[in-house]
């Protein structure tokens, strides 16, 4: 079965710190990945996207793409408590056609002041 | 509009009754996704939509859920016969163009609750 695995967390960190936040996924085929935030009761927005090996930097935010890895990572510089939130990893497996996007089950974030 | 709207907000519902639940996609997105969360878990794919057609059902949990679109625009996702493993949040969410890095816009989702 094809599955996207995250760390549950919770994730605590000081306020100012790095926030890095991990996934893995089993379809090797895979080419788009993506990374939702969702507060408590809210529905999920995107606050990243990445395609290609390597980094790709938006403000405080930095995705990491590792394809031979099966590898994607998030990484929140200068943390804020607003960051404070479930991060959903998000990979569209390959061969469905339809693009559906695959989650995981999400990381809970938790920046103290 | 401005974004996806989900109708209702919260649903309740007795055991072994019918719920509809309503998704307006943004204006011009073709294609539309069902997903649910229950509480503590992570989205699970329902159904997917493009245009009027589903090519993908391959989420829907049992022949008691279904889901229609029409004029290419809205959905409704009908659940029959509701039972208490079907309580969750039902979320929609609509996207520019089938494609792999056309992101999805979700709704604020619908609270299922079946007592």
């Amino acid at each position: 079965q094809k599955e996207v695995e995250q760390n549950s967390g919770p994730l605590s960190v000081p306020e100012g710190a790095i926030a890095s936040l991990n996934c893995t996924y089993s379809d090797r085929g895979s080419q788009s990945f993506f990374w939702y935030r969702q507060y408590s009761g809210k529905s999920p927005e995107l606050i990243m996207s990445i395609y290609s090996n390597g980094d790709k930097e938006d403000g405080r935010f930095t995705a990491q793409l590792n394809k031979a890895s099966q590898y994607v990572s998030l990484l929140i510089r200068d943390s804020q408590p607003s960051d404070s939130a479930t991060y959903l990893c998000a990979v569209i497996l390959s061969g469905a056609g339809s693009y559906q996007l695959t989650f995981g089950k999400g990381t809970k974030l938790s920046v103290i002041p | 509009g401005a974004g996806v709207s989900q109708s209702p907000s919260n649903k309740v519902t007795e055991k072994g009754k019918d719920v509809e639940l309503r998704c307006d996609p943004i204006s011009g997105h073709t294609a539309l996704y069902w997903y649910r969360q229950s509480l503590g878990q992570g989205l699970e794919f329902l159904i997917y939509f493009q245009g009027n057609s589903a090519p993908d059902k391959s989420g829907l949990p049992s022949d008691r859920f279904s889901a229609e679109r029409t004029g290419g625009s809205v959905s409704t996702l009908t659940i029959q016969r509701t039972q208490q493993e079907d309580s969750a949040v039902y979320l929609c969410a609509s996207s520019l163009l089938n494609r792999g890095n056309s992101p999805l816009h979700f709704g604020n989702g619908t609270r299922l609750t079946v007592t």
